[in-house]
């Protein structure tokens, strides 16, 4: 079984503060994502990657920065917290690109911006 | 541009009943198709996929058919589940420009005793 893992579970930040999320995964595999889950918007893709040092804007990146120091890691960085950037946070991993593919998901990283 | 929709937010059935969530999709480019299901406070997994037009795809008792001429790709289980609730989510490939996957808004199926 693939394994995504994603520190912290929960957060709560302040307005303004630096917020960053960690992904490790352990499946060997090329690509990893993150999305943000609200209610009404279902899963939208915020940064991308498919090889350490290198990320990809997804479909809503702004407000958002993403690092991928090795294969196994992947993070999502706000500099500057907003309100709006409360939601779930789920990385995700897959062998190779979307098509097709599989997508592994972390078990989520619920976010509370005061 | 590519686009998913699932047009019931919520479904409530009795336990024993059959189900068929809706997902249609518009893309210009051969689709591939997800459903992934999540359930209460646990990460999003793959339920099943396909890009074979008029086969039925099936798992763990759901089906569906991906049917390119309505572009349609439907779940149906004839017997829901307690088990069974949670938030089931259509996606869509298309292999285009940043493989990216278009997810729809969900659909949560809340199924009683």
């Amino acid at each position: 079984e693939a394994a995504v893992t994603q520190s912290p579970r929960s957060k709560v930040a302040v307005t303004g503060g630096k917020v960053t999320l960690s992904c490790h995964q352990t499946n060997n595999h090329d690509y990893m994502y993150w999305y943000r889950q609200d209610t009404g918007h279902g899963l939208r893709l915020i940064h991308y990657s498919y090889v350490a040092d290198s990320t990809e804007k997804g479909d809503i990146p702004d407000g958002y920065k993403a690092s991928r120091p090795s294969q196994e890691n992947f993070s999502l960085i706000l500099e500057l917290a907003s309100l709006s950037q409360t939601a779930v946070y789920f990385c995700a991993s897959s062998e190779w690109g979307f098509s097709q593919n599989t997508l592994y998901f972390g078990a989520g990283t619920r976010l509370s911006v005061l | 541009g590519d686009s998913v929709t699932q047009t019931e937010g919520l479904v409530t059935l009795t336990k024993g009943l059959p189900v068929m969530l809706n997902c249609t999709y518009q893309t210009t480019y051969s689709p591939f198709l997800f459903w992934y299901v999540q359930h209460l406070n646990e990460a999003p997994k793959l339920l099943l996929k396909s890009s074979t037009d008029n086969k039925r795809t099936e798992h763990q008792g759901f089906y569906a058919t991906l049917h390119k001429s309505s572009s349609s790709f439907h779940l149906q289980k004839s017997s829901v589940q307690l088990s069974d609730s949670a938030l089931y989510f259509c996606a869509l490939s298309d292999g285009s420009s940043g493989n990216k996957l278009i997810f729809g808004i969900g659909t949560l199926l809340s199924v009683k005793p």
